[in-house]
């Protein structure tokens, strides 16, 4: 099993600050990909990262692959309410399926 | 327009009373995939279809089956619910593993399950 962490597990901060959240595992992946998923809803695909070192910027969200294809961080700037959520990170290891990370429960305070 | 359904989105059973879920999509994609989601945790891969061949995981309780009769129709059967089994369900679809290296999965929006 290829595992992944995530920190923190839980983030509540107040509208306006930043934030970062980190997905690590001592597997290397092929791609990665991270998720938004709401209350009572299903994950939705925020963006996927391919190449080591690839940086992605989603509006105020920027994503970074690590070099070694083993980890990947999320930056929210000036996070919003609408912000909150779980985000969830999930590695293809080439095989038939994601590896979901543990998650980050973000809440974002107005 | 919704391409993931599934239904019902709530869904009470009691003890021991088989229960079936239900997936569709309009993507025609040949995989499906079926999840776990309890509370304030990942989702946990249950079992896939690759078109109509069926790969379990192999700490996937027998208690739950699968049938995909058609490309754009999974099912999921738990025979005898118990208490540990409410939690979320989650149907997902992707084009083709073999393009997995870029490949994503959509999900539905699941269904809540409550075992009473």
């Amino acid at each position: 099993t290829q595992l992944l962490e995530q920190s923190p597990q839980f983030l509540s901060i107040q509208e306006g600050e930043n934030l970062t959240v980190y997905c690590n595992s001592s597997s290397v992946f092929s791609s990665l990909q991270w998720y938004r998923q709401e209350p009572g809803e299903g994950p939705v695909l925020l963006v996927t990262v391919v190449t080591g070192g690839e940086v992605k910027k989603l509006k105020r969200l920027t994503f970074q692959f690590g070099d070694a294809r083993k980890d990947s961080s999320l930056h929210i700037t000036a996070a919003q309410p609408g912000d909150t959520g779980l985000y969830l990170c999930a590695g293809a290891g080439g095989a038939n399926n994601l590896f979901f990370g543990t998650g980050t429960r973000l809440t974002v305070i107005p | 327009d919704a391409m993931v359904i599934q239904n019902p989105r709530y869904q009470v059973t009691q003890f021991g009373k088989p229960v079936t879920l239900s997936c569709s999509q309009t993507l025609n994609h040949n995989v499906m995939y079926w999840y776990q989601q309890k509370s304030s945790q990942a989702p946990k891969l249950l079992f896939h279809y690759y078109d109509k061949d069926f790969n379990n995981e192999a700490d996937t309780p027998d208690n739950f089956q699968s049938r995909r009769p058609n490309t754009s129709f999974c099912f999921l059967d738990i025979r005898s619910p118990g208490l540990g089994d409410a939690a979320m369900y989650l149907c997902a679809t992707s084009r083709d593993i073999r393009e997995l290296l870029t490949d994503t999965q959509y999900f539905g929006p699941g269904t809540r399950l409550t075992v009473l």
